[in-house]
């Protein structure tokens, strides 16, 4: 079974500059998570979708931050402008559905470097 | 939010030593706990998942929970120098699922 998978794996930006990070999930995972991870932080979570609906985006910055999964497959995160505090590990994780005894799978991670 | 406390550490230990590691978290609604270790620059995999009261054993592996007091530990037994990692807990749940800090592990040769 093909894990998540996350591209790019790094990227190197200036800040102002936007940037777009892309995650496909397990086959058959309804539920799908962006995280930040900033150096020595556990993850944060940004946005959660079920199918192609938002669960929750409360934590998400939204005047910069944007993520849409239109056809409740795949999914894109993007930032713009970015800024210096962006610096940060953007994972993707799925999980079957949203029972609480689902576990989540994390993909590879997007390093964001914002120069 | 589910608030998740966790001591970052680090926990440094002798190879062959008992690892205890320890969370405890704000919602007493919470039914499930997940254990996640994290190697330096890569992602998270899960270890060990908890459902009920009492302790769960898989290994080396054995986690416990107390939901009365809200409690989660992970002990690692004969730990080695392979299981340097840093450890997140995490309820499942819904929605709005946090993650502890984590507690960084260090098994010493």
């Amino acid at each position: 079974e093909a894990g998540v998978a996350q591209s790019p794996r790094y990227k190197i930006i200036e800040k102002r500059q936007s940037v777009a990070f892309w995650c496909n999930p397990i086959s058959g995972h309804a539920t799908l998570y962006w995280y930040q991870q900033i150096l020595g932080q556990g993850p944060k979570l940004l946005i959660q979708f079920q199918n192609n609906g938002v669960v929750d985006d409360s934590q998400l910055p939204k005047d910069r931050f944007s993520a849409e999964r239109l056809k409740g497959v795949d999914s894109t995160l993007k930032i713009q402008p970015a800024k210096l505090e962006d610096s940060a590990v953007y994972l993707c994780a799925s999980s079957l559905g949203q029972s609480s005894y689902n576990e989540q799978f994390f993909g590879p991670g997007t390093r964001l470097t914002v120069l | 939010q589910k608030e998740v406390e966790q001591n970052s550490g680090p926990l440094s230990v002798p190879e062959g030593a008992i690892a205890s590691l320890n969370c405890t978290y704000s919602d007493r609604g919470s039914q499930s706990f997940f254990w996640y270790r994290q190697y330096s620059g890569k992602s998270p995999e899960l270890i060990m998942s908890i459902y009920s009261n009492g302790d769960k054993e898989d290994g080396r592996f054995t986690a416990q929970l107390n939901k009365a007091s809200q409690y989660v530990s992970l002990l690692i037994r004969d730990s080695q120098p392979s299981d340097s990692a840093t450890y997140l807990c995490a309820p499942g749940g819904y929605q709005k699922v946090t993650f502890g800090t984590g507690t960084k592990l260090q098994v010493i040769p």
